[in-house]
């Protein structure tokens, strides 16, 4: 069962105007947010966080907005540039109980593509 | 960046065939993870280690094993490769969530095929 999903495989956005990728969530013990951005070829990078006492971080052009109620997360791009084309992944954490860590459990990814 | 190495970074393999994958870091870290990326699923979490020689199940175990003998080493073994395996696998890290949070470094990726 998907516990975080991202129901968009695809969006395709003009430079300049605001991307919103989406997420779902269904477990209410996850607490910390992640969205991660990957180009072909290379590792997911971090991108930016939200703890679940927050409803909004931001970071730049980069903004998180979490509805706990909804359990539903966005990430928002404000303005969309070429460079921001690649696939980006929702991540939610919980805790691993063998220690300090925390386990990441990712949707499938939203590929973003900005046009000119 | 992170100091994350992976090795091999391509790999093509025939079925029933032992692989080993490794993942190096320079960090210190004491978490380590391994993924795979397979289209409509995502990043899965495979076999993780939370210390030296401590290691636990992920989300998808079967067909993996792992060990960590050094902070920095991290090796993900296929015993008995099939095709299924054919995918994209990533190595992450972390340390102590007072620390740095709940962010995960990750590497390169390696891609691995089998036949």
């Amino acid at each position: 069962d998907q516990q975080v999903k991202q129901n968009s495989p695809s969006l395709s956005v003009q430079e300049g105007r605001i991307s919103i990728l989406n997420c779902d969530y269904t477990n209410s013990m996850f607490d910390y947010f992640l969205w991660y951005k990957k180009y072909p070829a290379e590792g997911p990078t971090f991108l930016i966080s939200i703890s679940s006492i927050k409803d909004k971080n931001e970071d730049g052009r980069f903004t998180v907005f979490l509805n706990k109620s909804a359990k539903h997360l966005s990430l928002h791009i404000v303005p969309s540039q070429p460079g921001d084309s690649a696939v980006y992944f929702c991540a939610a954490s919980d805790f691993i109980n063998t220690g300090t860590a925390s386990k990441l459990t990712f949707g499938t990814g939203t590929r973003l593509q900005v046009t000119l | 960046d992170a100091g994350i190495t992976q090795s091999p970074r391509h790999k093509v393999t025939e079925t029933g065939t032992p692989v080993t994958l490794r993942c190096h870091q320079t960090e210190n870290h004491r978490y380590m993870y391994w993924y795979r990326q397979d289209p409509g699923h995502g990043l899965r979490l495979l076999p993780y280690s939370y210390g030296v020689k401590d290691t636990d199940k992920g989300e998808v175990s079967d067909g993996y094993s792992v060990s960590r003998s050094k902070t920095e080493d991290f090796l993900l073994t296929l015993e008995s490769a099939t095709s299924s395996q054919t995918s994209v696998y990533f190595c992450a890290i972390s340390d102590d969530r007072e620390l740095l949070g709940d962010e995960q470094f990750f590497g390169p990726g390696t891609r691995l095929t089998v036949l």
